[in-house]
């Protein structure tokens, strides 16, 4: 099984920053990663696929990036709306899995 | 493009329910489905899924043997039977869709449904 370990575990920002997530695998799952953003008490949401695809209707000051074993989300210039957790999730290898989250709050 | 879930609730350790999942504003046959849960506070886990006609599923180890995905195209309707259902069962239920081809998925999830509680609990 691919553990997929997404760090850090919280990071607290501000409006208008920069933030950048990581998630690592414990294996290579070449670019099978996808990133999605649960918001409290909704679903979650699919942001990006193949590592670095954007989703239809995903706002521009996201993007993605990596491949193998090394992960990058990174989100520009912070809205309100982007205060959320992020999951990734690997679909390289069976059982699908996913990380443990990376929780964006407001500093 | 929407997921609805019900059947969730209170239940008995070794008791069953039926979760279901109505599907509307896009293709749903052409869609494979995919069972994902969130337990209380925690992440999200993968559970099961199923092909666009049925014919195909797959299930977590922690589940296999104790729950059934099932479809029916002609009501855009996807099911997860549970049964032996255990304390640590307890999550919200997702069901999710799967835009890949009739022989491959792509195993990521758009569209996502609101959720289901099940609480497995004496």
């Amino acid at each position: 099984e691919t553990v997929l370990t997404q760090s850090p575990p919280t990071l607290s920002m501000s409006q208008g920053e920069t933030a950048t997530l990581s998630c690592r695998a414990s294996q290579s799952v070449d670019s099978d990663l996808a990133w999605y953003q649960q918001k409290p008490y909704q679903a979650p949401s699919l942001l990006f696929y193949d590592a670095s695809t954007r989703a239809t209707g995903v706002p521009a000051r996201f993007s993605a990036s990596g491949s193998g074993t090394e992960f990058t989300l990174t989100i520009s210039s912070l809205q309100s709306e982007d205060f959320a957790i992020y999951y990734c999730q690997q679909y390289n290898d069976w059982p699908l899995t996913f990380g443990g989250g990376t929780k964006v709050d407001i500093k | 493009v929407q997921l609805v879930e019900s059947g969730g609730g209170l239940v008995q350790p070794g008791g069953s329910l039926r979760l279901s999942c109505a599907a509307s504003g896009f293709r749903f046959s052409s869609y494979w489905m995919h069972w994902v849960r969130q337990a209380p506070g925690q992440g999200l886990v993968w559970v099961s899924r199923i092909n666009t006609d049925g014919t195909k599923t797959t299930y977590a180890d922690s589940v296999k043997g104790r729950f059934t995905i099932s479809r029916d195209n002609a009501k855009n309707m996807v099911y997860l039977e549970m049964d032996s259902l255990r304390v640590d069962d307890t999550a919200i239920y997702y069901c999710a869709g799967d835009s890949g081809t009739y022989f491959v998925p792509e195993n990521w999830f758009r569209p996502w449904g609101q959720g289901t509680l099940v609480t497995v609990s004496s």
